[in-house]
């Protein structure tokens, strides 16, 4: 069972576009973390967000919590070439045994093409 | 200091080597982790230590042995292994039982089983 969905799962753009990544669940986290991921490197966390509704931003990357911090987004502009990898969102368990665990989405495989 | 270390980086081992992967922390987390991770594919938890002690097993075949000798070393002890096991082993670390840990990986070990 794959508690979050993360959405799309390909995307392909050229440098200068925007874009926005989804992830979604029925299950409620007491917070969420966003990774980027490069071939042969392990992944490197870019934020957490704790709480519903919260925006947080990374230069021209902005995250933000859904209000029932079920789902969260993010959200690239004017894409460089260099941001480029795989970006996993990764829920972390709030009670009994799943405090403290992450639960993967399936990532989103960004590519900007010069 | 965020440093996971993983040695080696890369391993080729024949189906009837022993080898062991290694991992280290000096952040004082007290939880370690073992993923798998495939092509294009996002992280599979194997093990969790808590404490030292394992708390999760998800299921892993016995070629596979976790070890953690103290708070900021785990080890992994492959044998008999097969080559669809061949994959990226990441290893992570972050504080124990929080509700809104946060983890931190080491670049991984990518694995060859020929």
């Amino acid at each position: 069972t794959q508690l979050l969905e993360q959405s799309p799962q390909f995307l392909s753009i050229q440098e200068g576009e925007n874009l926005t990544v989804y992830c979604n669940s029925s299950s409620v986290f007491s917070s969420l973390q966003w990774y980027r991921q490069e071939p042969g490197e392990g992944p490197v966390l870019l934020v957490t967000v704790v709480t519903g509704g919260e925006v947080k931003k990374l230069k021209r990357l902005t995250f933000q919590f859904g209000d029932a911090r079920k789902d969260s987004s993010l959200h690239i502009t004017a894409a460089q070439p260099g941001d480029t990898g795989l970006y996993l969102c990764a829920g972390v368990g709030g009670r009994g045994s799943t405090l403290g665990r992450l639960y993967f989405g399936r990532g989103t495989q960004l590519t900007v093409w010069p | 200091d965020t440093e996971v270390t993983q040695t080696p980086k890369h391993l080729v081992m024949g189906m009837t080597n022993k080898k062991s992967l290694k991992c280290e922390q000096h952040m004082g987390h007290r939880a370690m982790y073992w993923y798998k991770q495939k092509a294009k594919k996002p992280p599979e938890l194997m093990f969790v230590y808590s404490y030292e002690k394992l708390s999760i097993n998800e299921s892993v075949p016995s070629r596979f042995s976790p070890e953690c000798p103290n708070s900021s070393l785990l080890n992994l002890h492959l044998h008999a292994l097969q080559p669809e096991d061949s994959a990226l082993y990441l290893c992570a670390s972050s504080q124990f039982g929080r509700r809104h840990t946060e983890a931190f990986f080491g670049q991984g070990t990518r694995l060859t089983v020929v």
